[in-house]
């Protein structure tokens, strides 16, 4: 089974800041098949990227993936006031399985 | 529009059973691949259950293989799990989700719609 540990737990910014989410995985994943998630308080979580580096329909720009192997980053350029909340990575290869999660939050 | 709406969720005491349904629409839901992913309070995600659009494959985490079991009836565009033994581990809510088009179940599941959920209460 691939484990995914995402760094770091709460990431601490300003709106305009430029954020980045780490996702490690515990063996490399082929085919790079790595989805990025978000969750706001109440709603189910929305696909952001897929393919390490693809953005789903209706993602803004600001929003990109990167990485390949063991090592995948989700960038947000410039932190909207809506883009606050909890990220998960996901393998979603025959282990479906998730990280722990990254929470945005505002200082 | 894709929507997703599931039920029968509520409070079981363990060892108890339960069965959850999400009725779908916006889509031809037999071309799709279906999933249950579940979230306990405070926790993060993780995948329990994927079926094929014949239903012909099912898909299960080790921690529900032999106790759950997912199903689907296309004519009613209706997704199930059958949960049976409960423990208070699965205490979750529990999402439907519609997998991505063009992957088989059987390689992975990428989750493109999701429904609100449905909550699992397991105690005495």
């Amino acid at each position: 089974e691939i484990v995914l540990t995402q760094s770091p737990g709460t990431l601490s910014l300003s709106p305009g800041e430029r954020a980045t989410l780490s996702c490690r995985a515990s063996q490399s994943l082929r085919s790079r098949q790595l989805a990025w998630y978000q969750q706001k308080p109440g709603q189910p979580p929305r696909l952001l990227i897929y393919g390490a580096s693809t953005r789903a329909t209706g993602i803004p720009d600001r929003f990109s993936g990167s990485g390949s192997g063991t090592d995948f980053t989700l960038t947000i350029s410039r932190l909207e006031p809506e883009d606050f909340a909890v990220y998960y990575c996901q393998h979603y290869g025959t282990s479906r399985t998730f990280g722990q999660g990254t929470k945005v939050e505002i200082k | 529009e894709v929507q997703l709406l599931e039920s029968g969720g509520g409070l079981v005491q363990p060892g108890g059973s339960l069965r959850l349904s999400c009725a779908a629409s916006g889509f031809t839901f037999s071309s799709y691949a279906m999933s249950w992913v579940r979230q306990a309070p405070g926790k993060g995600l993780e995948w329990v259950s994927s079926i094929s659009g014949s239903g012909g494959s099912t898909y299960y985490s080790d921690s529900v293989k032999g106790r759950f079991t997912i199903s689907r009836d296309n004519s009613k565009s209706t997704l199930s799990l059958q949960m049976n033994t409960l423990r208070a581990e699965d205490a979750a809510l529990y999402y439907c989700a519609q997998n991505s088009a063009g992957m088989p179940v059987a390689d992975g599941a990428l989750f493109d719609y999701w429904g609100q959920g449905t909550l699992v209460t397991v105690s005495s």
